[in-house]
């Protein structure tokens, strides 16, 4: 059964600065898959990541995938108050009929 | 627009009434999904239909949930007698080879 795990569950950072989100996961993962949650609103996809060493960025936002460690990271540069929101990632579970397994998510806060 | 759209918004009920949301996913997409987000937690699968195949239903929280999908497109996902633990957004998404999108989440509040 795959399990996925983000830290931290809540990050308050200041506009400027640089910090990593963590997401873990337990078994082999085909894909792993980043999205950003506004309050209210429903999932915006970020990056699809599919292969070892793959590194994906927009903008401020940067992927990474290690499928050797089963870790991802997003990594923030220069954060912006936009960026304020909730972010996930999902394991792609092959077993389980092509099932979503999402971590507990991330809620970015970052102070003006 | 071209993205996946739920009905209704938002559901208020009282409990132990019977509520019906409805998904209607992206054209050709062969997979659906039903998720569900409690206030302040993370997502919760709950149902899975590709294609002609039978519907993967691990996800369902009792047999009060259930759901289907005509015609290979839209689903309704029907929760009967609902409780009030039954409250949260009720997301649906549809897929490609790359990505899932998500539907807007219909906002199911039982009083």
């Amino acid at each position: 059964e795959l399990k996925v795990e983000q830290n931290p569950l809540f990050l308050s950072m200041q506009e400027g600065k640089n910090y990593t989100i963590y997401c873990n996961y337990s078994t082999t993962s085909d894909r792993l898959y980043w999205y950003r949650q506004d309050p209210g609103k429903s999932l915006e996809s970020l990056f699809v990541l599919l292969s070892n060493g793959a590194v994906k960025q927009e903008g401020r936002l940067m992927a990474s995938l290690d499928t050797k460690a089963r870790l991802s990271t997003l990594h923030i540069t220069a954060a912006v108050h936009d960026l304020s929101a909730t972010y996930f990632c999902a394991g792609l579970n092959n077993n389980a009929g092509n099932m979503l397994t999402f971590g507990g998510g991330t809620r970015l806060m970052v102070k003006p | 627009g071209a993205g996946v759209s739920q009905s209704p918004s938002n559901k208020v009920t009282e409990k132990g009434k019977d509520v019906e949301l409805r998904c209607d996913p992206i054209s050709g997409h062969t997979a659906l999904y039903w998720y569900r987000q409690s206030l302040g937690q993370g997502l919760e699968f709950l149902i899975y239909f590709q294609g002609n195949s039978a519907p993967d239903k691990s996800g369902l929280p009792s047999d009060r949930f259930s759901a289907e999908r005509t015609g290979g497109s839209v689903s309704t996902l029907t929760i009967q007698r609902t409780q009030q633990e039954d409250s949260a957004v009720y997301l649906c998404a549809s897929n490609n080879y790359r990505a899932k999108f998500f539907g807007p989440g219909t906002r199911l509040t039982v009083l």
